[in-house]
């Protein structure tokens, strides 16, 4: 398996556009999870996916963040409008039932510079 | 309640052996973890220990677990600059699903 599959890995984009981050989780894998990392706040949840279905979005900053499931293989996260402040590297990783795995597998990351 | 601390930062020699301690709070935790992230990369996890062990080994990494101090250790022997990198410890409970819950991380600079 290749792992967990961030696109881009690099984005630049300027304040108020929006941005939209892509993951591919491990096959097989049934629970999704979006992270933040900053110096100031370390690793944040911001929400999470099980069998597709969001269940915890208690972590997502605000109404501008928006993250989709549609499919096992397939999840977005959306920022609309982006702001300088959003400027982090955000990470998916993606486990299944523990005794099959064991903690997570984290993707290369997605870092978002907003100017 | 979940917390993990860890301290932030841990500096020494090459060729010398690193411990990189973590406290926890939940006592029904049932794995520990240390993820490794290299610079510009995401978190690898790097072993685990099952909460009703003691003490787990793997090649050059030593994990200590005081569960009655709910204390955590990784030691790393005869470290190498390639060690460079910041480490996470995190816990996990039972119950639905693998919730694991991270420390801030503690980078560990190996100095030539």
């Amino acid at each position: 398996d290749a792992g967990v599959i961030q696109s881009p890995r690099h984005e630049v984009t300027e304040m108020g556009q929006e941005v939209t981050l892509r993951c591919k989780p491990i096959s097989g894998h049934d629970y999704l999870f979006w992270y933040r990392q900053t110096m100031m706040r370390g690793l944040e949840l911001l929400i999470y996916f099980n069998n597709n279905v969001p269940i915890d979005d208690s972590g997502m900053p605000e109404d501008r963040f928006s993250a989709k499931m549609p499919n096992a293989s397939f999840s977005t996260l959306k920022i609309q409008p982006s702001e300088p402040r959003d400027s982090a590297v955000y990470f998916c990783a993606s486990s299944g039932p523990l005794g099959e795995t064991y903690g997570y597998t984290f993707g290369s990351g997605t870092r978002l510079t907003v100017v | 309640g979940e917390d993990v601390e860890q301290s932030l930062f841990l500096s020494v020699r090459e060729g010398d052996s690193s411990v990189i301690n973590c406290t926890y709070t939940d006592s029904s935790s049932t794995y520990l973890y240390w993820y490794k992230q290299e610079p510009g990369a995401g978190l690898q996890l790097l072993t685990y220990i099952f909460s009703n062990m003691d003490m787990k080994q793997d090649q050059r990494l030593t994990v200590l677990l005081n569960k009655k101090d709910k204390h955590l250790s990784l030691r790393i022997a005869d470290t190498q600059t390639g060690d460079s990198a910041i480490y996470f410890c995190a816990e996990s409970f039972s119950g639905g699903y693998q919730k694991v819950t991270f420390g801030i991380g503690t980078k560990l600079q190996v100095i030539p």
